[in-house]
């Protein structure tokens, strides 16, 4: 079955302790991305990736790292995670005309 | 300063009814506009999309309306149904499809 698969689902960290975020897709999509959703605010895009060792920042990139070192593979990584950082997000992959999204991951920064 | 702006922010139909929900957007680069439908735990799921050349696209119960000089589109669900109730989100993009610029969302309740 086609899908991205994010882990965890669900994430209580406290503040400054690093934590990372997993995202794997099995299309071997060229393009993925890290999305967070806030109320009201809909998505915001994070960092991208074009494709391996390719990546770039989205509208909201401060306080997170990314990387890209096999094309199944884009982890989010929160170096000190702070309380603004608590949302919903998404990693998404893409190959032309939309994105097929993961489940979430539900992040609470303490 | 939010690139393309989605209302209503909530909506209820009664079963049977039709949904419209509306997004505006500012620039005219612009030149795909996918729909999104996401159900409570899940990610967004592509519903249904639209490039400018055209001013109408129908997929079963949904349509998606362009209007290019007004810089809106919308989408109309007819019957609709208890269970599209979910958030739609609508978004842009120009150029490559690998970034896109989404509305705030709308959370639709159907009623039975």
């Amino acid at each position: 079955e086609a899908q991205v698969t994010q882990n965890p689902r669900y994430l209580i960290t406290v503040t400054g302790k690093k934590l990372t975020v997993t995202c794997s897709q099995n299309m071997n999509h060229e393009y993925m991305s890290w999305y967070r959703q806030d109320p009201g605010l809909g998505l915001r895009q994070i960092y991208y990736s074009m494709n391996v060792e390719v990546t770039d920042k989205g509208d909201v990139p401060e306080g997170y790292k990314v990387s890209r070192k096999e094309k199944r593979n884009f982890p989010l990584i929160l170096e000190s995670p702070s309380p603004n950082q608590t949302s919903l997000y998404f990693c998404a992959s893409s190959h032309n005309y939309g994105y097929t999204f993961g489940s979430g991951t539900r992040l609470t920064v303490v | 300063q939010q690139q393309v702006k989605q209302s209503p922010q909530s909506l209820i139909v009664q079963k049977g009814g039709i949904s419209i929900i509306n997004c505006a957007y500012e620039n005219t680069a612009f030149d795909y506009f996918p729909w999104y439908q996401q159900f409570p735990g899940k990610g967004p799921a592509l519903l249904i999309a639209i490039r400018p050349d055209v001013s109408e696209k129908k997929e079963g119960r949904f349509t998606i309306s362009f209007n290019k000089s007004a810089k809106q589109f919308s989408l109309h669900i007819m019957d609709s149904q208890p269970g599209d109730s979910a958030t739609y989100f609508c978004a842009a993009s120009k150029g490559n499809f690998n970034k896109f610029y989404f509305g705030s969302g709308t959370k639709l309740n159907v009623k039975p």
